[in-house]
């Protein structure tokens, strides 16, 4: 069965500290990849999707960036995190085949200060 | 633009049935999901409904409509553990999930 994994669970970061934040992926081969955020009591926005090693879209201009080095492995960096970074960062995945459905991690919250 | 609507909040009793309802305009229709997320946690699958009509699951059914733009997930027999947000998402032409921000439900005993 496939399992995804994600750490630090959680993560208290100074203002213009930077960032990195792993995700990786078990028992499968070749998964799309995501990274969201959600603002607390707030719905899900997607920051970046991944369908393959090296190939990297982004949804939203920002501070951030992603990068897939590896086929199951997905990371979320910052050089330098700001106020409005705060929130709970998810990585979910989802097999090549597009009716399928998107599995999430146990997400990442960060409280930048 | 592309537009998923939900309530925000619901309030029901220990062993009733809700409603959640949604409502989506989006730029082409690939199906449609509902998570379930606990406070503090991730989001979990419950159920995805592509044709129109009902699906049942146990206690939780979902039903669709394409031509109304419509959905609702329907929970029967409620327990308190059913205390979760519920989010609708749609899969759109590119096949990227467009996301409510999601409905809280209480439940009360």
């Amino acid at each position: 069965s496939q399992t995804i994994h994600q750490w630090p669970a959680t993560l208290v970061q100074p203002v213009g500290s930077p960032l990195s934040l792993e995700c990786t992926v078990e028992g499968t081969s070749n998964p799309n990849l995501y990274w969201y955020r959600q603002a607390a009591g707030r719905g899900l926005q997607l920051l970046f999707y991944s369908v393959g090693i090296g190939q990297i879209s982004s949804e939203v201009p920002q501070n951030l960036s992603a990068s897939r080095p590896q086929d199951r492995q997905f990371i979320l960096s910052s050089k330098k995190l700001l106020l409005s970074d705060s929130g709970f960062y998810l990585c979910a995945w989802r097999s090549g085949q597009e009716w399928e459905t998107q599995y999430f991690g146990p997400g990442t919250r960060l409280l930048v200060l | 633009g592309q537009n998923i609507d939900q309530p925000t909040e619901m309030t029901a009793t220990e062993g009733a049935i809700v409603q959640i309802n949604c409502t989506y305009q989006t730029s082409g229709f690939n199906g449609l999901f509902w998570y379930q997320q606990h406070a503090g946690e991730a989001p979990t699958f419950l159920s995805y409904n592509v044709l129109d009509g009902l699906e049942e699951k146990g206690r939780f059914s979902s039903f669709l409509s394409r031509s109304k733009g419509y959905s609702y997930l329907l929970l029967k027999e409620l327990q308190m553990k059913d205390s979760a947000s519920y989010l609708c998402a749609v899969s759109d032409s590119n096949y990227q999930l467009i996301w409510g921000a999601g409905t809280k439900l209480i439940i009360k005993p």
